[in-house]
Order: C-alpha cells, then sequence, then structure tokens
C-alpha cells in the first residue's frame, strides 16, 4: 500500500486566492482527518470524517475552510480566500475503525504559503 | 481527555537507552496512553500504546506507573534516525478518533 497520499506536496499562492488540498487515504480505512501545524500553534486537528460524514469540524478556523469527502478514497481541504496566516503544513491521516484502537496513519503534508 | 506534560526537550548519546517521561495525573480508568513521534518534515508515526500493563514492540517500550500518572517511554538503543519530536497523547480508545497533540519533547540524539 503506498500510504496516505496528498497532493500538492507544495503550494505557493497569493493572498486572496482559492487553495484545494487533496488527500488520498489508505484503502480499506474508515476514518479521514485533517490537522495543521504551525510553529505557534502545534498541531491542531481541523476535521474528521467517519465513513465520509464529517463528524467533528469544531476545529475548522473560520468559513474559509471547507472540507469535503465525496467517496471512500478522496477528500479535500479548501480554502477560500486564502490568507497569510493560513500558512502551514496540513496533514492528512486515516484509520480503520472498530472497537479497539488503530493507529493514525498520516501523509507527507502539504506545505502552504499565502503571500 | 487528560492532559498531559512533557518536558520539552531531551539529548541522548547514539546507542544508549532514551527515556522519555510523561505525566498525566488526571487520566480517567478508561483512558490509554498513547505516543507518536514526528521525525522533521514528515507526518507523525504512531510508536505504541498502553492502558495499564507495561508494553513492548520492535519500537520502544511503554512503562506505565502502577497509579497510572505517568508513563516512560523507551527507546532502548537510539540511533540518529531517532532524533525527533515524541507526543504523548491520553484519550479513551474507541472509535472516537480525536487524537489532541500538545507541544511534545524534542529529542536530540548526538553521536
Amino acid at each position: 500500500d503506498a500510504g496516505v497520499i496528498q497532493s500538492p506536496r507544495h503550494e505557493v499562492t497569493e493572498m486572496g486566492q482559492e487553495v484545494t488540498l487533496r488527500c488520498k487515504p489508505i484503502s480499506g480505512h474508515d476514518y479521514l482527518f485533517w490537522y495543521r501545524q504551525t510553529m505557534m500553534r502545534g498541531l491542531e486537528l481541523l476535521i474528521y470524517f467517519n465513513n465520509n460524514v464529517p463528524i467533528d469540524d469544531s476545529g475548522m478556523p473560520e468559513d474559509r475552510f471547507s472540507a469535503k469527502m465525496p467517496n471512500a478514497s478522496f477528500s479535500t481541504l479548501k480554502i477560500q480566500p486564502s490568507e497569510p496566516r493560513d500558512s502551514a503544513v496540513y496533514f492528512c491521516a486515516s484509520r480503520l475503525g472498530g472497537p479497539s484502537y488503530n493507529e493514525q496513519f498520516f501523509g507527507p503534508g502539504t506545505r502552504l504559503t499565502v503571500l | 481527555d487528560a492532559k498531559t506534560t512533557q518536558p520539552p526537550s531531551m539529548d541522548c548519546a547514539e546507542g544508549r537507552a532514551a527515556n522519555l517521561p510523561c505525566n498525566h495525573s488526571t487520566i480517567s480508568g478508561n483512558e490509554y496512553v498513547y505516543w507518536y513521534r514526528q521525525i522533521h518534515s514528515q507526518g507523525p508515526q504512531y510508536i505504541i500504546h498502553g492502558l495499564k500493563n507495561n508494553e513492548t514492540n520492535e519500537m520502544a517500550s511503554l512503562i506505565i506507573t502502577e497509579d497510572r500518572k505517568s508513563s516512560t517511554l523507551i527507546l532502548p538503543h537510539a540511533t540518529l534516525r531517532d532524533t525527533a519530536v515524541y507526543y504523548c497523547i491520553v484519550r479513551v480508545a474507541g472509535n472516537t478518533g480525536k487524537l489532541i497533540f500538545g507541544q511534545g519533547t524534542t529529542l536530540q540524539v548526538k553521536p
């Protein structure tokens, strides 16, 4: 298995532009998570899905952020319009569901720079 | 989920055991202790988890005190590739997926 796949790996954009980050979870995993990491705030959970349904989006910073999971093998995190303070590394992770804990597998991240 | 406290940084000599402490004095009876690490520029990686018994796998050992208020992650023979930020997380097991990452401990393994 190729693991969690994220694209693009690096994104540089200008303030006000729309940014779309993409994630392909590990096949068969029921849960998908989006995290954001900055020096100031560390690693923060933004939103997570279970069986393609958003379960908890309390970490989404504001209405400029939106996430979708149209099917079990694809998710997007969109920022519109982007601002310089959105510059961060965005990680996607996935895991199996079930009664016992299953570790989260993280992707390599997307480094976003908003100028 | 219970809060954890970790030292911000630690050093370890290559080949020696690295012992990373974590305090979780408010842990509940049904909360597990999980450890992840993050090597520079990579996504976090699961290491190990436990409830109350000591656990060991190919990466590390986890020692949990009898009162469960603290634990220690042990890397038995640290290598330069173990240099990373190590996160101790306490949460209830089950289908809820949230992991709350603190600031972690930056472990520097030195030759």
